[in-house]
Formats: C-alpha cells, structure tokens, sequence
C-alpha cells in the first residue's frame, strides 16, 4: 500500500481562485515533503514540513500538517496556468518497511 | 552543478534482454533512490541507498537489482526484461532523510 495519499485525484479550477489538496500517510514520520511534476518530466520538490511545524509558507505555497491525523494539505493561492501539473507528497522511506513514499497524486488543471 | 543525471534517456527491450540504467549525482548525497512511474500514476521505490555500499528494497523490487560500488552513482539493472517494466524509471537523491532531487527519467520500453 502506498505511504501517502493525496486527494482529490484531480482538480480543475479558473487562474485566480486557490487549490487545496490533502495528504494522508500511515506511520510515523519526521518530515513531509510535496513536490510538483509537470507532465513528462521528472518531481520538483516544493516544500518540506518537519513533524514539529503545524503550518509552513513559501511564496503561494502554504502547507499544514497535522500529525494526529497523520494528514497534510498544500494550499496553492492565487493560482496561475503555469501552476498546471501533478502535485505528490512524500515521506522518506521507512528502513525496515521499505514501504513506497508517494502517492497517485492529485492532477491540477488551471484555466486561463 | 549538474545535479542527477541519467543514463540513457530513452531505451527499447526486447524481451529477456537484460539493461543497466545509471544514475550521477555531484551533490555528496548519501540516500539515493530508484523510482518507476506507470501512467497516471504516482512513484512507486523499487530500490534505495543509504549509503555507499548499501541497498535496500523498496515496494517493488522483483526484477530488479541495483548496486552502490561509488557513492555519487547508483546503478539499477534489470537481468531479464519483461513486457511488465515498461515504465518511465527516476533516480533521486537526497541529504539523508530530507527532500529529494530528481534525474529527467529513463523512457523504457520493453517488446
């Protein structure tokens, strides 16, 4: 099963309005990381959340984690065309488990 | 700073033939990473490193082997290649456990 999940699937909005995505994962981490793919090319990180923050920004970016919910969500504001891609987030893979660190992604389309 | 670099871009199997994709990284990294992504979906670990002469198996390792003889390189290999591995393959590396810095991809296609 994968470690982290992201909902919803995908997403279509208009340049302008803000996108939300959500994030679950199933153990323990130290860190939560989301990273952008633009379509045929390889992941881009975005940002990294460590286990200790609620809540981090960068630029349009703004991430929260909550760990008792062992969830997060990447709220993109303002958004622009340029921001239409797959959008993953990810945790470092755990030692013993091995288990896979991203999920299927939540597809963003922005339309002009 | 070239960053990770992959070796080839693009490669065309036959079945049963057997390939080595390589993957470089210039920024001392010590976890590096072996990643296949199928159509409209997410990454799947098929292979990690923690360090310079250690590998360990990720979700989907069957089919697979991989070798870290140097740190910056890891290499994955494939023995005998099946219909069932075309994939786009991304290498990454990271400073430990933090985020991860991709390749471009290898578009693999086995017949």
């Amino acid at each position: 099963s994968q470690q982290g999940e992201e909902d919803p699937q995908a997403l279509s909005i208009q340049e302008g309005e803000n996108a939300t995505m959500n994030c679950s994962y199933k153990t323990s981490i130290n860190n939560l990381q989301w990273y952008r793919q633009n379509s045929g090319r390889g992941l881009v990180h975005l940002i990294l959340i460590r286990s200790n923050e609620r809540e981090k920004h960068s630029g349009r970016l703004r991430v929260t984690l909550d760990t008792s919910k062992k969830s997060s969500s990447l709220l993109i504001t303002a958004s622009r065309a340029a921001d239409t891609a797959s959008y993953f987030c990810a945790t470092p893979p755990n030692t013993n488990a091995g288990k896979s660190t991203f999920g299927d992604g939540t597809t963003l389309t922005v339309k002009p | 700073n070239a960053g990770v670099t992959q070796t080839p871009k693009f490669r065309v199997l036959k079945t049963g033939q057997s390939m080595t994709l390589l993957c470089a990284q210039d920024m001392n990294h010590e976890y590096m990473y072996w990643y296949r992504q199928d159509p409209g979906m997410g990454l799947r670990l098929i292979h990690y490193s923690v360090g310079e002469g250690t590998t360990a198996k990720g979700e989907v390792p069957d089919g697979y082997n991989v070798s870290r003889l140097k740190k910056q390189n890891f290499l994955l290999g494939l023995e005998s290649a099946a219909p069932s591995q075309t994939s786009v393959y991304f290498c990454a590396s990271s400073y430990f456990g933090r985020e991860q810095y991709f390749g471009p991809g290898t578009r693999l296609t086995v017949t």
